[in-house]
């Protein structure tokens, strides 16, 4: 695998379910980022990690919950969603937290919350 | 209020006709970074504009940065229909990205 992989690539689930949105880089990058990107909407800054340390959380409500267990692996996990929480969200790595780096996304993983 | 204003939201067009779109901003910005996302996929970064005024080209995409950093734009010469994608601007400022909403582009054979 190269780059920045997501799984799964579709998820449709209850608001009552709790799911876990996976992301891997394979270029061995420091930060790690998640965004929401809904239509007719700017994608979203969510959460940002820099060497597994959330540095920026964006006011993003409490059923979203990240997790960086080392800097190659990123998760969100998700619980009690609302049918508005539907959207791609998409993981994204750059060398480091410095934004004009070029930031590598993944595919994403279209959610849709019934 | 959008710190980032793309225009046109949607263009459809013939492969070979020409077409610009814009990414404007009151802001100003560091740098400026033009993305393109097709269908099923992330967004990959084209290029990364730091200077006013500064020209930039890929192939028959080229790119301006406006000379107060405020603005930019990306000309599409002949189109084809690989250019078919959802085109991005992202702005740097103060540390962070910010995102327009960005031009969906269809280029039809």
């Amino acid at each position: 695998e190269t780059g920045v992989t997501q799984t799964p690539r579709h998820l449709v689930m209850g608001m009552t379910n709790k799911k876990s949105l996976k992301c891997e880089q394979h270029l061995g990058h420091n930060a790690m980022y998640w965004y929401k990107q809904s239509a007719k909407k700017p994608l979203e800054l969510m959460f940002v990690y820099s060497l597994e340390e959330r540095v920026e959380n964006n006011s993003v409500p409490s059923r979203f919950s990240p997790e960086c267990p080392n800097s190659s692996h990123l998760f969100l996990h998700l619980h009690t969603l609302q049918p508005e929480d539907s959207a791609l969200y998409l993981c994204a790595s750059s060398q480091d937290l410095a934004a004009y780096n070029e930031q590598f996304f993944g595919p994403g993983t279209r959610l849709t919350v019934l | 209020t959008q710190l980032l204003e793309q225009s046109p939201q949607f263009l459809s067009i013939q492969e070979g006709e020409n077409l610009t779109v814009y990414c404007n901003s009151s802001s100003v910005f560091s740098s400026l970074q033009w993305y393109r996302q097709e269908p099923g996929e992330g967004p990959v970064l084209l290029v990364t504009v730091v200077t006013g005024g500064e020209v930039k080209k890929l192939k028959r995409l080229t790119f301006q940065f406006g000379d107060a950093r405020k603005d930019s734009s990306l000309h599409i010469t002949a189109a084809q229909t690989g250019d078919t994608g959802l085109y991005l601007c992202a702005g740097v400022r103060y540390s962070t990205l910010t995102f327009g909403k960005g031009t969906m582009l269809l280029v039809s054979p």
